[in-house]
């Protein structure tokens, strides 16, 4: 599974757009990249999974580029409530069972 | 629709001891899985379960047993607890066999002493 590298921390303010990237640069051909959610206390909860170029859904934008060494996290007006751990993961499908390997995240920080 | 739940919420256990933490969901997913978070880390995948009746190692299983009892429940077993197993738990379950969308539990808080 391709190891994956994101910043540590990041600290942000209401109402702007936070990009989070994380960086793969052994992606596997069959690999797709997803994003899990942790607060303090809880599971993680998955946000959004792509393969190429981008994805969109209520929560959050994943954009990947062509050479899919890389991929941004963006997530719109962010929130108090949006403080949390975000997770970048790369898995492939190929003689596996949905194995997540999960490494030490980004702690996003949201300031009123 | 509970989703994943666990129990106990929170254990504590003096080394030796033995335990276990009990896992299920009512969304009738195939796989499941055991992970461990210490402190500051992500997390680590101790065992799973890609169907009923069948189980598999993670990467970190040594000092752990598992059980897939029914398609609903998934049991971890730590039959001699000691203070490196300091950790909180987390199930999760999946619909597909190939889906990184996986549906966590609250977590068990474990203290060994």
């Amino acid at each position: 599974l391709a190891k994956t590298t994101q910043p540590i921390s990041m600290d942000s303010y209401e109402g702007q757009e936070v990009n989070i990237t994380c960086s793969h640069n052994n992606i596997a051909t069959n690999d797709y990249i997803t994003w899990y959610q942790q607060f303090p206390s809880q599971g993680p909860r998955f946000i959004i999974q792509g393969y190429k170029t981008k994805v969109t859904n209520e929560v959050a934008s994943l954009f990947i580029p062509a050479d899919r060494k890389s991929s941004t996290l963006s997530l719109p007006r962010v929130s108090l409530s949006d403080t949390a751990v975000y997770y970048c993961l790369v898995g492939g499908f190929s003689g596996n069972t949905g194995k997540l390997i999960f490494g030490q995240g980004t702690t996003l920080q949201v300031k009123p | 629709n509970a989703g994943v739940t666990q129990t106990p919420k929170f254990q504590v256990l003096k080394t030796g001891q033995s335990m276990t933490l009990q896992c299920a969901q009512d969304m009738n997913h195939n796989s499941m899985y055991w992970y461990r978070q210490d402190p500051g880390m992500g997390l680590r995948l101790i065992y799973y379960s890609a169907s009923e009746g069948t189980t598999d190692k993670g990467e970190v299983p040594n000092g752990y047993n598992v059980s897939r009892l029914n398609k609903r429940e998934f049991s971890l077993r730590l039959e001699s607890a000691a203070p490196s197993q300091t950790s909180v738990y987390f199930c999760a379950s999946t619909g597909q066999a190939f889906s990184y969308e996986q549906y966590f539990g609250p977590g068990t808080r474990l203290t060994v002493t």
